[in-house]
């Protein structure tokens, strides 16, 4: 069955960079986008953007332009998030959703990486 | 403030029929194919409908998805305990160009 295993907790301090993992399983890697998610303390759903697993090129949401970085390694089937200049306001789950097109659904998620940014 | 307006709050009691509305523009709702995602407590997101009105195997029939225009709605029949979560609607947006949430309805059970 189709699995996506993020990496576990993380703690910052502003001003710094956080990368989080996802590896997948279950299905040809090749063939799906990869979004990220993030969903702050009681609010709702964010989206950040999305990468194409088979030709590396990826989609920013405009606000996250210039600080995120995402990239996947196929010998692993393993996609990376890395989100730069961190400040409290990016406290947040970070979810990996498998799918990103506009005429897709994220079908299936890893169980999320708690993001806490602190002094 | 969520680009697309669901009730922050929905309720009904066992076996009743609860529907959830999500109000957005024409661009993104009224070109765009709506998904509804179920999030119960501490988990991630599932999707329950997507592309409008259609719902993945594994969820029940008593989900379903309709849009009209630039509105969408999620309803859920003979209402179970086991649905009380939290929902979401989605869609492309072509000014924001990336994937728009409302801001989630939390149902309850009574």
């Amino acid at each position: 069955q189709v699995q996506l295993v993020q990496s576990g907790v993380e703690v910052k301090k502003p001003g710094a960079s956080v990368k989080v993992s996802c590896r997948t399983s279950g299905y040809t890697f090749s063939t799906y986008d990869i979004s990220w998610v993030r969903q702050a303390p009681g609010q709702g759903l964010e989206w950040l953007g999305c990468i194409t697993a088979y030709t590396y090129t990826t989609h920013y949401a405009q606000k996250f332009q210039g600080r995120v970085t995402m990239t996947t390694d196929s010998s692993t089937t393993t996609a990376y998030m890395e989100l730069l200049s961190l400040t409290s306001d990016d406290t947040a789950i970070y979810y990996c959703a498998r799918g990103g097109r506009s005429w897709s659904n994220f079908d299936s998620w890893g169980q999320g990486t708690q993001v806490t940014v602190s002094s | 403030q969520s680009v697309l307006t669901q009730p922050p709050s929905a309720s009904g009691t066992p076996g009743q029929r609860v529907t959830i509305s999500c109000s957005g523009s024409t661009s993104n709702i009224g070109n765009y194919l709506v998904n509804w995602y179920q999030q119960l407590p501490g988990t991630a997101p599932k999707v329950v409908i997507y592309s409008n009105n259609q719902r993945p195997s594994g969820v029940p029939d008593r989900f379903s998805g309709s849009k009209f225009g630039t509105s969408a709605s999620l309803a859920i029949s003979g209402l179970q305990s086991a649905d009380e979560a939290d929902y979401f609607c989605s869609a492309w947006d072509d000014g924001l160009n990336g994937w728009v949430f409302g801001g989630g309805t939390k149902l309850t059970v009574l």
